[in-house]
């Protein structure tokens, strides 16, 4: 089964401009997640989506939005970028069953803001 | 809020031998999870480990083990016969129980390096 996917691998963007990564899911995996991870440091959480709600944000300006489609991916759109929106970006799916919930994530997007 | 450390920013182990990653937590959760996940540098998360908090037996995955100390907040990870492929970041993660909001808060990793 293929695992979870996210594009573009990487993007160049100038400041004040919009971006938008895209995350598909494992198949059969409902809840998708956003990290952002700078350079050195470990994930931070953006948001959550399950059943195409949102179900958890985190400490992220307006800028941040996403979505989650009736098939499950699900896309992050940041707008006006600013330099320190540089990162890697992650998306991470979870079949949500209980418990042993276990987020798996994709390789995630490059995003360069010069 | 609950906040996860890793204080050791590197570590070198020679192959074949045995090295302890050291990660502390703070919550007020009696009920949670940890995680540990490896990111090599070609940067796809990996799971390496889990544990629930309500199990006092300690989580192992062939040669990946944990020390769980709940009362302490700690959880560590042992990695014994240390292979040149185990070389990655590697992050400590918490998460509360299962329910509305199920986010991962990561520790800030530490970079094992494994020499030959």
């Amino acid at each position: 089964d293929a695992g979870v996917t996210q594009s573009p691998t990487h993007l160049i963007k100038t400041r004040g401009q919009h971006v938008t990564l895209r995350c598909s899911p494992i198949s059969g995996h409902k809840s998708v997640s956003w990290y952002q991870q700078v350079l050195g440091q470990g994930p931070q959480f953006i948001f959550q989506y399950y059943e195409k709600e949102e179900r958890g944000r985190g400490n992220f300006p307006d800028r941040f939005s996403a979505r989650q489609f009736p098939n499950y991916s699900s896309e992050l759109n940041v707008n006006a970028l600013l330099l320190g929106d540089s990162a890697l970006y992650l998306c991470a799916s979870s079949s949500d069953r209980g418990r042993w919930e276990t987020q798996y994530f994709g390789p995630g997007t490059r995003l360069l803001v010069l | 809020a609950q906040t996860v450390t890793q204080s050791q920013p590197e570590m070198s182990v020679q192959e074949a031998e045995t090295v302890t990653l050291s990660c502390t937590y703070d919550t007020s959760e009696s009920d949670y999870y940890l995680f540990w996940y490896k990111q090599p540098p070609s940067r796809q998360m990996i799971l390496v480990i889990r544990q629930e908090a309500y199990k006092q037996q300690n989580a192992t995955e062939n040669r990946f083990s944990v020390n769980f100390q709940k009362a302490a907040k700690s959880f560590s990870l042992k990695i014994s016969d240390s292979q040149l492929g185990d070389a990655a970041m590697y992050f400590c993660a918490y998460r509360r129980d299962a329910g509305a909001n199920s986010k991962l808060t990561f520790g800030k990793g530490i970079t094992l390096s494994v020499r030959p």
